[in-house]
């Protein structure tokens, strides 16, 4: 079975600064899918960003990117210039492609301050 | 992507009584789950709600607590059966349209408070 890790339950970070959440995953699959999904306390989970794993090119989408290490089972997501709105619960999620289930990770709680 | 309305976004229910939530999706979609999430933690998938057919649940939900229907490809429901301060939780939704990865939407949430 498909297991997704985040180690670091909270964060924080200054307003304008960078962070980095990290997320590893365990599959024994060649093909699949990585997100990463913000929640805000509105409690709307909200897709920030996706990989396919036979893509090498890293994920970007305006501030946010994605360090996808294949053989290291690595999918962390880099925020740039971080925004008070980015406060938020942040969950990694694998889905296999062949499935439709996503697993979600722990999630880590990021608190941006000004 | 589909948007998604669930309903109720809140409610304080009774011990013993029953509540049924709600999703609309603005479009056809193949796929619909249910989720449950403690307040600060990760979503457990409760199950699979499949058009035309019983819903697929995961280990440790059964269809007698947790009823679902899905009577076409834009609704669902599901139903917290006989009530306890243990189901004190957040219920959400997704659906998955038929490009899969891109068409992962969830519904806002509803917390529920079992008193």
């Amino acid at each position: 079975a498909q297991t997704v890790t985040q180690s670091q339950p909270e964060m924080s970070v200054q307003e304008a600064e960078t962070v980095t959440l990290s997320c590893t995953y365990d599959t024994s699959e060649s093909n699949y899918y990585l997100f990463w999904y913000k929640q805000p306390p509105s409690r709307q989970m909200i897709l920030v960003i996706r990989q396919e794993a036979y893509k090498q090119q890293n994920a970007t989408e305006n501030r946010f990117s994605v360090n996808f290490q294949k053989a290291a089972k690595s999918f962390s997501l880099k925020i740039s210039d971080s925004q008070l709105g980015d406060t938020a619960m942040y969950f990694c999620a694998f889905r296999e492609t062949s499935g439709s289930r996503l697993t979600f990770g722990e999630g880590t709680q990021l608190t941006v301050n000004p | 992507s589909a948007v998604i309305s669930q309903k109720p976004s809140r409610d304080i229910c009774q011990r013993g009584t029953s509540l049924t939530i709600q999703c609309q999706v603005d479009s056809q979609v193949t796929m619909m789950f249910w989720y449950r999430q403690q307040p600060g933690q990760s979503l457990t998938l409760i199950a699979t709600a499949n058009q035309g057919s019983e819903a697929t649940y995961e280990s440790g939900f059964v269809i007698d607590k947790f009823p679902i229907s899905r009577p076409n490809l834009t609704f669902s429901t599901l139903t917290v059966s006989n009530m306890s301060p243990e189901d004190s939780s957040i219920y959400l939704c997704s659906a998955m349209g038929s490009e899969g990865y891109y068409g992962y939407t969830f519904g806002s949430g509803t917390r529920l408070t079992v008193v």
